[in-house]
């Protein structure tokens, strides 16, 4: 089984509405991962996890804080965003956070700030 | 440093007719290299990788693309298109950096269109 899951599907939210997005695999992979895409635009890298500790984070503001709780969940807590935070949020895992493995992503959450 | 450029923002074919997708990479590192498929409103899925073994990658779908160190390209092709393969295509490779975490390097990505 080569999935990701991500709930929900779409998510609306107000600038100072608190909402969390969902991750989960079940491949026994150690490195998981969340990604912004914009509309055209490749996929911008936010967070790593690995082995449950948060290992990169891309300068990406406080407003989003990333959770870990265990090997097969992520989260990401969303806190005041704004209307420029809206976007296709994207999920990924692999077997380590070593170069050569691949990545398998979510489906993705699309969220919208009003 | 590691970057990917795509050589074409749009590419269109005809419905079996063979398809050329163009990347070329840089890299300090001997390179992992990956190509991407999305379809609208939807997630990632990988359709094939080279991490140093054999220089011709074979994929899902049909798909499969030539690494070739010399010209430092990963170009993807496949030999008749079908109506499904219309979608977004990114190249990536992945940047070992100073963590060794394998964060990817994305290209801007080439639109396919298959046309009837």
């Amino acid at each position: 089984d080569t999935e990701v899951t991500q709930t929900p599907k779409h998510l609306v939210m107000g600038m100072t509405n608190k909402k969390s997005l969902k991750c989960e695999q079940h491949m026994g992979h150690r490195a998981m991962y969340w990604y912004k895409q914009k509309a055209k635009k490749p996929p911008e890298l936010m967070f790593v996890y690995s082995y449950e500790k948060l290992s990169i984070n891309e300068s990406v503001p406080s407003r989003f804080s990333p959770e870990c709780p265990n090997s097969s969940l992520l989260n990401l807590h969303l806190h005041a965003l704004q209307p420029e935070d809206s976007a296709l949020y994207l999920c990924a895992s692999s077997r380590s956070g070593q170069p050569s493995y691949e990545q398998y992503f979510g489906p993705g959450t699309r969220l919208t700030v009003t | 440093a590691q970057s990917v450029t795509q050589l074409d923002s749009h590419v269109s074919v005809s419905e079996g007719t063979p398809v050329l997708l163009r990347c070329n990479y840089s890299s300090s590192y001997s390179p992992s290299l990956f190509w991407y498929v999305q379809h609208p409103n939807k997630g990632l899925q990988l359709l094939l990788k080279y991490t140093s073994a054999a220089t011709l990658v074979k994929g899902i779908n049909g798909f499969e693309a030539e690494f070739k160190k010399s010209e430092t390209s990963f170009h993807l092709t496949k030999p008749s298109a079908h109506m499904s393969d219309a979608a977004e295509y990114f190249c990536v490779v992945s940047d070992r950096g100073s963590s060794n975490t394998g964060k990817l390097i994305f290209g801007q990505g080439t639109t396919l269109q298959v046309k009837p």
